[in-house]
């Protein structure tokens, strides 16, 4: 069974640039979630998507921030501008549900760095 | 609110020893419990839950609502057990701790 897939996997922008990250999930899982891992932390949650409505962007700065997941299927995480401390890796997440406890498969992450 | 804690930030042991990695969590339902770890150079991948109460690797982990702590333990810890290992929480969303680097060493 293919895994998460993410791109890219490394960037490298200034502060004030774009960015934008891409995610497949694995086939056929519903849910699809965004998390930021700033470096010496766990992941925290963005953004999550079941099918291609948004369940939860309560974390989501959504003044530079933004994400889509267009025909249910693959997302976009875009960030414009991008400041230092979005310095991050993001990892693009996939679960067959949305239920409590349903096992989530993470991606290999895409790592970003602000400088 | 959710929140999962754990308190030691690097955990070093020696190969055969037991090893325990701390976790506590506040959280006023009903909730579930995982361990997400992390090796080098891979994703991280769901290493157990509670709700299962089975043993991945040699690893259990007890759900002890009164202490609202889910530790997790090995009687007898591996070099290749060193990893980052990561608490979390379900309830509203999945909430992670910030983790623990476990190093055992030779």
């Amino acid at each position: 069974e293919a895994g998460v897939a993410q791109s890219p996997r490394y960037k490298i922008i200034e502060k004030r640039q774009s960015v934008a990250f891409w995610c497949n999930p694995i086939s056929g899982h519903a849910t699809l979630y965004w998390y930021q891992q700033i470096l010496g932390q766990g992941p925290k949650l963005l953004i999550q998507f079941q099918n291609n409505g948004v369940v939860d962007d309560s974390q989501l700065p959504k003044d530079r921030f933004s994400a889509e997941r267009l025909k249910g299927v693959d997302s976009t995480l875009k960030i414009q501008p991008a400041k230092l401390e979005d310095s991050a890796v993001y990892l693009c997440a996939s679960s067959p549900l949305s239920f409590v406890g349903d096992t989530i498969y993470f991606g290999e992450g895409s790592w970003l760095t602000v400088v | 609110a959710q929140r999962v804690t754990q308190p030691e930030k690097l955990l070093s042991v020696f190969k055969g020893a037991p090893v325990e990695l701390k976790c506590n969590y506040s959280y006023s339902g009903s909730p579930e419990l995982f361990w997400y770890v992390q090796y080098s150079r891979q994703r991280l991948q769901l290493l157990l839950r509670h709700i299962s109460r089975e043993s991945i690797k040699g690893f259990t982990a007890d759900l002890n609502k009164g202490e609202t702590s889910f530790h997790l333990k090995k009687p007898f810890a591996q070099e290749e057990d060193s990893a980052m290992y990561y608490c979390a929480l379900s309830g509203r969303e999945l909430v992670f701790g910030k983790g623990t680097k476990l190093t055992v060493n030779p």
